[in-house]
């Protein structure tokens, strides 16, 4: 049973540019979150998709979007690229369910020049 | 705003003993309250879990105590290893709209050493 797969694992990128980042949830999850991880700090929730939805959004601005397809993965587009855009960016994947443990990737490392 | 505070920041413990990490957070909202383990270059894995209508949940070597009306909860790791060292976060959720939105501390840094 595969659980939350990331693509890529490490980008590189120059200011200015956009990214998109890739995410299959874990087998029988359909809820999907992205959080942005900087170095020594804990995640940093984003947004979160459900039923090809976004629900719920943290303190980001709109450069930050993304997309859930009708299989559950879900994409991560950020526009505009910043320096303090460096961060690893995490997608953890859950049930619908209230109280249900969400699944995280190993994510991706993306770097700004 | 940091909702949920963790501490200590870092944590040294020998190997065999009792490694403690603590946690309290403000919003009576939260109704789910899950502990990661992640290590260098990995994502956070889930270690345990606990609901607030439960005072305590032990896995293994690790135990969750919870204390609703003061709202804190820790982490208890039992026989700590060297393989334990890594960085714990707890974490905390709210179920809105389809899914469990996390908030999580601010991460310790445990040591274990022979």
């Amino acid at each position: 049973d595969a659980g939350v797969t990331q693509s890529p694992t490490h980008l590189i990128k120059t200011r200015g540019q956009q990214v998109t980042l890739r995410c299959s949830p874990k087998s029988g999850h359909d809820t999907v979150s992205w959080y942005q991880q900087a170095l020594g700090q804990g995640p940093q929730f984003i947004f979160q998709y459900y039923e090809e939805e976004e629900r719920q959004r943290g303190n980001f601005p709109d450069r930050f979007s993304g997309h859930q397809f009708p299989n559950y993965s879900s994409e991560l587009n950020v526009n505009a690229l910043l320096l303090g855009d460096s961060a690893l960016y995490l997608c953890a994947s859950s049930p619908s369910r209230r109280n249900q443990p969400q699944h995280f990737g190993d994510g991706t490392r993306l770097s700004i020049l | 705003q940091q909702q949920v505070k963790q501490s200590p920041q870092s944590l040294i413990v020998q190997k065999g003993g009792i490694s403690i990490i603590n946690c309290a957070y403000e919003n009576t909202a939260f109704d789910y309250f899950p502990w990661y383990q992640q290590f260098p270059g990995k994502g956070p894995a889930l270690l345990i879990a606990i609901r607030p209508d439960v005072s305590e949940k032990k896995e293994g070597r690790f135990t969750i105590s919870f204390n609703k009306s003061a709202k804190q909860f820790s982490l208890h790791i039992m026989d700590s290893q060297p393989g334990d060292s890594a960085t714990y976060f707890c974490a905390a959720t709210v179920f809105t709209g389809g899914g469990n939105k996390l908030t999580f501390g601010t991460g310790t840094q445990l040591k274990v050493e022979l």
